[in-house]
């Protein structure tokens, strides 16, 4: 079974521009969670999808969105980039549903790793 | 404001040796809380995930306890090998409505494992 596939995993932007972020879950998986970790912030928490609905979203302008596509694939858009938006972005997934399922797993993958200069 | 605080930031041990992390948490209301181990450059890969009603799990050499009274739980490394060597983020998961979950993070402990 495939894990959690994150493209590109390096890129390098400048001040200004947009970039667009992408995560394919694991099979079956509705849900899929955005994270960025910074070696000071630790990681932090972006939005969740699920079934295609933002479904929490955390402290984050507006300039950080996100959306899920039908398959589940999500993608993650940071528009005006700013020098503090250098990170790990990380996305995990996993199938959480009703309350009852709560604790299932959270599968992360590589990340992407974004350089603004 | 939910918080989750490790200690300590950073801990360097001999291999062979058993060391123990720290995790501290105000999250409410609590659902689990789960361990993480992350290389460097990749993404955390789970030890353990606890709820309420338990105190001890174990992963191979690595077990973690929770006590939901004080909010507390620790990860212990029994043997450390030098392939321990990473960060250790303890994550809780707290429910915010609607049948959905967020996790906070803790910045983790970074374990050198040193031969």
């Amino acid at each position: 079974k495939a894990g959690v596939t994150q493209t590109p995993r390096y890129l390098i932007k400048t001040r200004g521009q947009q970039v667009t972020l992408s995560c394919s879950p694991i099979s079956g998986h509705r849900s899929v969670s955005w994270y960025q970790q910074t070696p000071g912030q630790g990681l932090q928490f972006l939005f969740e999808y699920f079934s295609e609905t933002q479904r929490n979203k955390g402290n984050f302008p507006g300039r950080f969105s996100g959306r899920q596509f039908s398959n589940s694939r999500s993608e993650m858009n940071v528009s005006t980039l700013e020098l503090g938006d250098s990170a790990l972005y990380l996305c995990a997934s996993s199938q959480t549903g009703p309350r009852h399922l709560s604790n299932t797993e959270a599968f992360f993958g590589q990340g992407t790793r974004l350089t603004v200069v | 404001k939910n918080q989750v605080e490790q200690s300590p930031q950073s801990l360097i041990i001999l291999e062979g040796k058993n060391c123990t992390l720290q995790c501290n948490y105000t999250v409410s209301p609590f659902s689990n809380l789960r361990w993480y181990k992350q290389d460097t450059g990749r993404g955390p890969v789970s030890l353990t995930i606890m709820t309420f009603s338990e105190n001890t799990k174990s992963n191979g050499r690595y077990t973690a306890t929770l006590d939901a009274d004080t909010k507390q739980s620790s990860l212990h490394i029994t043997a450390s090998q030098l392939s321990d060597s990473a960060s250790y983020i303890c994550v809780v998961s707290g429910y915010s409505g609607a049948g959905s979950y967020q996790l906070t993070f803790g910045k983790g402990t970074k374990l050198s494992v040193i031969p």
